[in-house]
């Protein structure tokens, strides 16, 4: 069974650092792995997905890396701002059981102090 | 147009009350699906609908009903819950009938469900 880890469980920085949020999961055997940012109360925000043949991805101030072989992606934020405030969600699709699945990690809550 | 949208957006329902949720997409999304969300904790799947039809069922009790009407609607029938069921139920979709095989999901806002 799939499980994915999220460390640390929470992170508060004050605005402008870099800051690296980890994701790890069991099973190597991954279709893709996706970011997600849930602000209080709200859905989740689909910020990058990785195909299970890429390496990284970039969005703006945001980039993710996938490290299959070792079950590692890492989300770099440069110069955070307080409005990066959120909780940041992994998840990994994969082909679980006769189908597929996506199993998520209990998140990081980041505060960005201004 | 990524919009995936939920109403409605708050619920107070009573035990022996039947109600719905609804979630309604226009991207052309063919995979479709219902999360169960409890304070704190990491979307659960419930279901999964690919090309209108239920691929996944995550051994949701009966007490909650998937419908899908057409591939832009999923509907969740709510009868007889429990004050456990009390969470922030999320619908997302997916390009493609192929469930989560390398496609970005989208989610909506939520339905935050109370049960009294």
């Amino acid at each position: 069974k799939q499980e994915v880890t999220q460390i640390p469980a929470a992170l508060s920085v004050p605005e402008g650092e870099n800051l690296v949020l980890n994701c790890s999961f069991t099973d190597s055997a991954i279709y893709n792995l996706q970011w997600f940012r849930q602000d209080p109360g709200k859905g989740l925000t689909s910020l990058l997905l990785i195909q299970s043949s890429q390496r990284e991805q970039t969005s703006g101030r945001l980039n993710a890396s996938l490290d299959k072989s070792s079950g590692r992606s890492t989300l770099y934020i440069a110069a955070s701002q307080p409005g990066d405030s959120a909780t940041y969600l992994c998840a990994v699709s994969y082909s679980g059981a006769g189908s597929y699945q996506l199993t998520f990690g209990k998140g990081t809550k980041l505060s960005v102090i201004p | 147009d990524t919009e995936v949208t939920q109403t409605p957006k708050h619920l107070v329902m009573g035990m022996t009350n039947k109600k719905s949720l609804k979630c309604e997409q226009h991207m052309g999304h063919r995979a479709m699906y219902w999360y169960k969300q409890k304070a704190k904790k990491p979307p659960e799947l419930m279901f999964v609908y690919s090309y209108e039809k239920l691929s996944i069922n995550e051994s949701v009790p009966s007490r909650f009903s998937p419908e899908c009407p057409n591939s832009s609607l999923l509907n969740l029938h709510l009868h007889a819950l429990q004050p456990e069921d009390s969470a922030l139920y999320l619908c997302a979709s997916s390009r493609g009938g192929m469930v989560l095989s390398g496609n970005t999901i989208y989610f909506g806002e939520g339905s935050w469900l109370t049960v009294v």
